[in-house]
């Protein structure tokens, strides 16, 4: 069964809105999450690591106001869009660490 | 730093036909190597993964690698594809066992026809 939820799947938001995507761990308690980002036709980006209880930690070019990360319980953190515009259009993914990584079906965002 | 390159990024390929997705790493230090999939709609699963040990591994569902630390390759293989191993395959690295701060390939799509 997953590992890892993610919600929602697919959002699409006008430009200059806020937008909320949860990343719940559902088999055990993560003091770490990772963040990513997939573009089309190309990797997976590390934006930041989620700790709970303390603040997430952003990977170099990542403004940490765009995108605001809360990780207030073992079992969820949350990514926060802020003020959205259409380049911020993009498939988000969270993880959790047990041993392994372990991947989040992810979020389509689509901002008009 | 560390890198990876997936020069392929689509492989088409006949049902029951043998495949090769090709991954070449960069980095200074030793790394650890992994492969994911992604099936259509679904987050990265783990298909299989080199620590230490035996250069070659290999996933319960017939893929498997090879660790070849002097061509810095990580090539995945599979002797017959299946129409369900229709995916999107990455190549990932890490400094670390427990797979912190993966460094992620851009993909390979794999294709199979019937």
């Amino acid at each position: 069964g997953a590992v890892v939820s993610q919600h929602p799947s697919r959002v699409i938001c006008k430009s200059g809105t806020s937008v909320k995507i949860e990343c719940r761990s559902l088999d055990f308690q993560a003091t770490t999450m990772f963040w990513y980002r997939q573009f089309p036709k190309k990797s997976l980006m590390l934006m930041a690591t989620s700790n709970e209880g303390s603040k997430a930690t952003y990977e170099q070019g990542v403004e940490k106001d765009k995108f605001l990360i809360n990780h207030a319980s073992l079992t969820l953190s949350t990514l926060t869009v802020t003020s959205a515009h259409p380049e911020d259009s993009s498939f988000y993914i969270c993880s959790v660490v047990w041993g392994t990584q372990y991947f989040g079906p992810g979020t389509r965002l689509l901002v008009l | 730093a560390q890198s990876v390159t997936q020069l392929d990024s689509q492989v088409p390929v006949f049902e029951e036909a043998p495949v090769e997705l090709r991954c070449n790493y960069s980095s200074s230090v030793s790394v650890y190597l992994f492969w994911y999939v992604q099936y259509p709609n679904q987050g990265l699963q783990l298909l299989l993964k080199y620590l230490s040990g035996s250069t070659l591994v290999e996933s319960i569902n017939g893929f498997e690698a090879e660790f070849n630390k002097s061509q810095t390759s990580f090539h995945l293989r599979k002797p017959s594809v299946h129409i369900s191993d229709t995916a999107e395959y990455f190549c990932a690295v890490s400094v670390t066992r427990n797979t912190d701060k993966l460094i992620f390939g851009t993909g390979t799509r794999l294709q199979v026809f019937p």
